[in-house]
């Protein structure tokens, strides 16, 4: 069983471009659920779909947004990157809303 | 305010040592996870509790609702077991909230 793949691995972009990282889930997990992790600010919350619908959004500005397709794959977006963006992006998938996680490798995003 | 806390924030162990990470939240959650993050960032689930105790292999977990504690054990330590332990806290609100980790480091 495949587990849940985020692609790219790595990326490095420039203050004020844009980014689209990609998460496709366990087969079957029709949630998804995104986070950012930086050293000084550890594990924070991004955003969470159920079913190609938006079910919880975290305290990020509206430079982050994100989307889930009809095949529960999610892709999230970060417009006008910052130097403070760079980070570790994960995401994870579940069969429940309130289920137990499985968390994909993540994107690590250097902003330059 | 939803809030997490969780200590120690650093634990060193000689192997076979009993190790045991405290997490405190607080009211309205709906669940507790405990995950592990090895270097790399790969991060692997091990528990959600609701309420009571759940045991995997060494690992076991337990939360008392009335004291918004939860506790996550390792007996018999080993050094693979070294990595850094993330509670985290489903809110009612929906929200997950992360405590700060628990680096942990277990010597041969």
């Amino acid at each position: 069983k495949a587990g849940v793949t985020q692609t790219p691995r790595y990326l490095i972009k420039t203050r004020g471009q844009q980014v689209t990282l990609s998460c496709s889930p366990i087969s079957g997990h029709r949630s998804v659920s995104w986070y950012q992790q930086t050293p000084g600010q550890g594990l924070q919350f991004l955003f969470e779909y159920f079913s190609e619908t938006q079910r919880n959004k975290g305290n990020f500005p509206g430079r982050f947004s994100g989307r889930q397709f009809s095949n529960s794959r999610s892709e999230m977006n970060v417009s006008t990157l910052e130097l403070g963006d760079s980070a570790l992006y994960l995401c994870a998938s579940s069969q429940r809303t309130e289920g137990g996680y499985t968390f994909g490798s993540g994107t690590r995003l250097t902003v330059v | 305010k939803n809030e997490v806390e969780q200590s120690p924030q650093n634990l060193t162990a000689q192997e076979g040592e009993f190790i045991t990470i405290n997490c405190s939240y607080s009211v309205g959650i709906s669940a507790l996870h405990w995950l592990q993050q090895h270097p790399g960032g790969g991060i692997v689930s091990l528990f959600m509790l609701s309420s009571g105790k759940k045991k995997h292999g060494r690992l076991i977990a337990t939360i008392n609702i009335q004291e918004k504690h939860s506790s996550l054990h390792i007996t018999a330590s080993h050094p693979r077991d070294s990595a850094v332990y993330i509670c985290a806290a489903r809110y009612n609100t929906d929200k997950l909230i992360f405590g700060t980790g628990t680096r942990l480091q277990v010597f041969p």
